[in-house]
């Protein structure tokens, strides 16, 4: 069964550096995500991303973050002066076109952890 | 706005029912969705109300009622490995990126 791919699953990185997270969505997959989950809080929605540009983000997404699909498979999430109140888990999720349902597709995240 | 509202916690016995319920203040969505957790794993879908009343799939059932704002995940013949956080979660309408928003999570812990 396809599956939303990760890498890496954890990242240390020390305060004001540039991390890059990566993703491959499922293949035939449109609309691809990012999501935040800060340690024992709820998932939290970053951006979204159709037809090779940004259709929605969050107030959490300022200027720091940007996103990517650089090859028409990856989906990279940059993060340009990691904060220490960036550290939390990063889940990249896709979904098919205009289905019936809401069903989001969740890689198993990257754990980042700002030093 | 969307606020989806979880108890924090919920402990129940192996071979029991429990139900893990959803309150939210929303200004409309498409369905209410429900998604498992387990610790250090990512959200994986278990279950959709599109319309009011309740759906099933094997062990787990959810339920919307659009009038009361209020919905619920229904989990029977409870299992250890059932212990895990569940969330409820909607895609607002007038919103075409069709993001989720969660709500805040409730942790289920299966007693042997």
């Amino acid at each position: 069964e396809p599956e939303v791919t990760q890498t890496p699953s954890h990242q240390v990185t020390q305060m004001g550096q540039e991390v890059i997270l990566r993703c491959v969505p499922i293949s035939n997959h449109l609309y691809f995500y990012w999501y935040r989950q800060i340690l024992g809080q709820k998932v939290e929605f970053l951006v979204s991303f159709y037809n090779n540009e940004i259709s929605e983000k969050s107030e959490i997404f300022d200027d720091q973050f940007s996103v990517e699909r650089p090859d028409g498979s990856n989906f990279t999430l940059k993060i340009r002066s990691t904060k220490l109140e960036d550290s939390a888990m990063y889940f990249c999720a896709s979904r098919p076109g205009t289905g019936d349902t809401d069903t989001q597709y969740f890689g198993p995240g990257t754990r980042l952890t700002v030093l | 706005g969307q606020s989806l509202e979880q108890p924090s916690e919920v402990t129940a016995v192996e071979g029991a029912i429990v139900q893990i319920n959803c309150t939210y203040q929303t200004s409309g969505f498409y369905g209410l969705s429900w998604y498992q957790q387990h610790d250090g794993g990512a959200p994986t879908f278990l279950s959709y109300n599109a319309l009011d009343g309740l759906e099933e799939t094997g062990r787990f059932s959810s339920f919307l009622s659009r009038s009361d704002s209020y919905g619920y995940l229904l989990l029977q013949e409870l299992q250890m490995k059932d212990s895990a956080s569940y969330f409820c979660a909607v895609r607002p309408r007038m919103d075409s990126s069709y993001k989720l928003i969660f709500g805040s999570g409730t942790r289920l812990l299966v007693r042997p």
